[in-house]
Formats: structure tokens, C-alpha cells, sequence
């Protein structure tokens, strides 16, 4: 499973568009890219996922470099209930390898 | 409404005390996980399973124990529960489905645990 690499921690205010990258050198050709909200004391729920190129949903968008070794998430005008912790996962359930690695996640922080 | 359903949601109990989670999903899902939550730790993989009587240590499985004989279900065992096992708990499933490295996790709403 590829390791990721995120920001700690990042703030922004209301109506902003927010984008929060995640970094994952490396990814196997396989590995899809997923994406996660967690709200205080909840499971995560997932936002996106993508393989390449550009993903968009009702929520948020999912930018994919060619080399697929960063991908990076946007969620449009942000509002305060957007404040929560966001987790990058890459990897493949179906391997040998199945042990998942949430990391620390970045923790979004919406202010009025 | 296809969900991860886990009992109890919230628990204090003693050391020593043996105690089961349950988690059971609606959704025939091959995979089945648990994680704890520790705050600045993040989520950890405890155990998962690959399907019926296949299960398989995360990263910390010390003090755990799961079976699998059911699809839907996938119960963590404490068997004498101490201190450091007080932790917010998930359980999720995924299928394990025809495009590799697509599956996505459907997690439990948490079992808030305290071992006194």
C-alpha cells in the first residue's frame, strides 16, 4: 500500500474554494486514489475517488497529475460544515496487502 | 438502507471484564475491518478479513481477537480488556470487487469504549 503524505492542518473561510494535496511517490499502477471525511466522533465517509485526470461529483473534484504521484482535492465554496478531517488513501484491497493505512489526515478548519 | 450497524455504541466496563463488539453490514461485502481512533494517532488497522474464516492481523491487533464466520458479520473480542484498549472503535466493509484498487470502505458510526 503506498504511503501518503498530507498537510497537518489547514483554515480557510466561508465561500472559498479549498484544495488540499496529497502526496504519494509511490503509487503502483493499480492503486486507485480515494478520498475521505471523517466529523468528530463519525466513521469516515467517502467523497471521491479517481485514477486519473479529473474526477468531479455533487461535492467535490479530484485532480490527478499524469504521473499520478500527487492528487489533489477541491471542494468549492467551502461552508463551516465542511470543517473536518480529510484522509488521502491509495491502494488496492485486493492484494496480498491488505492492511490499510489511514495517516494523519489534514484537519480543515472553516471559519465565517 | 445499506449500513455498517455496530453494537454497543457507547461502553464502560472493568479490567479484565471480556467484552464483545458487533459489527454486522447489510451490503454482502467480502472485506471486513476494525480500526481504533486515539487522538494524534489517527486510525489504526486492528484486523481485517478477506471473507468467511479468512482473517488477518492490521497493525495493532495485540489484546484483540475477531472471527468471521458469517459474511455479515465480523465481532472484535476483547478478552480481558485493559486501560489502554479505551478507544473509539470502527468497523468498516468493502467489496472486493472486478476493478482492482476501486473499493471503497463503508465505515460504522463508532463504539466509544472505556475500560476503568
Amino acid at each position: 500500500l503506498a504511503k501518503t503524505t498530507q498537510p497537518i492542518s489547514m483554515d480557510s473561510y466561508e465561500g472559498q474554494e479549498v484544495n488540499i494535496t496529497c502526496s504519494h511517490n509511490n503509487i503502483a499502477t493499480n492503486d486507485y486514489i480515494t478520498w475521505y471525511q471523517q466529523f468528530p466522533s463519525q466513521g469516515p465517509r467517502f467523497i471521491i475517488q479517481g485514477y486519473k485526470t479529473k474526477v468531479t461529483n455533487e461535492v467535490a473534484s479530484l485532480f490527478i497529475p499524469a504521473d499520478r504521484k500527487s492528487s489533489t482535492l477541491s471542494l468549492p465554496r467551502v461552508s463551516l460544515s465542511d470543517t473536518a478531517v480529510y484522509y488521502c488513501l491509495v491502494g488496492d484491497m485486493d492484494s496480498s496487502a491488505s492492511k490499510i493505512i489511514f495517516g494523519s489526515g489534514t484537519r480543515l478548519s472553516i471559519r465565517p | 438502507e445499506a449500513q455498517v450497524t455496530q453494537n454497543p455504541r457507547y461502553l464502560i466496563t472493568v479490567t479484565g471484564k471480556k467484552l464483545t463488539v458487533t459489527c454486522s453490514q447489510n451490503m454482502n461485502h467480502e472485506y471486513m475491518s476494525w480500526y481504533r481512533q486515539d487522538p494524534g494517532l489517527g486510525l489504526r488497522q486492528i484486523y481485517y478479513s478477506m471473507n468467511v474464516e479468512v482473517t488477518d492481523k492490521g497493525d495493532v491487533p495485540e489484546g484483540y481477537k475477531v472471527s468471521r464466520k458469517e459474511k455479515r458479520n465480523f465481532p472484535l473480542i476483547l478478552e480481558s480488556p485493559s486501560p489502554n484498549q479505551t478507544s473509539l472503535y470502527f468497523c468498516a466493509s468493502s467489496p472486493l470487487g472486478e476493478i482492482s484498487g476501486a473499493n471503497v470502505l463503508t465505515f460504522g458510526a463508532g463504539s466509544r469504549l472505556t475500560v476503568l
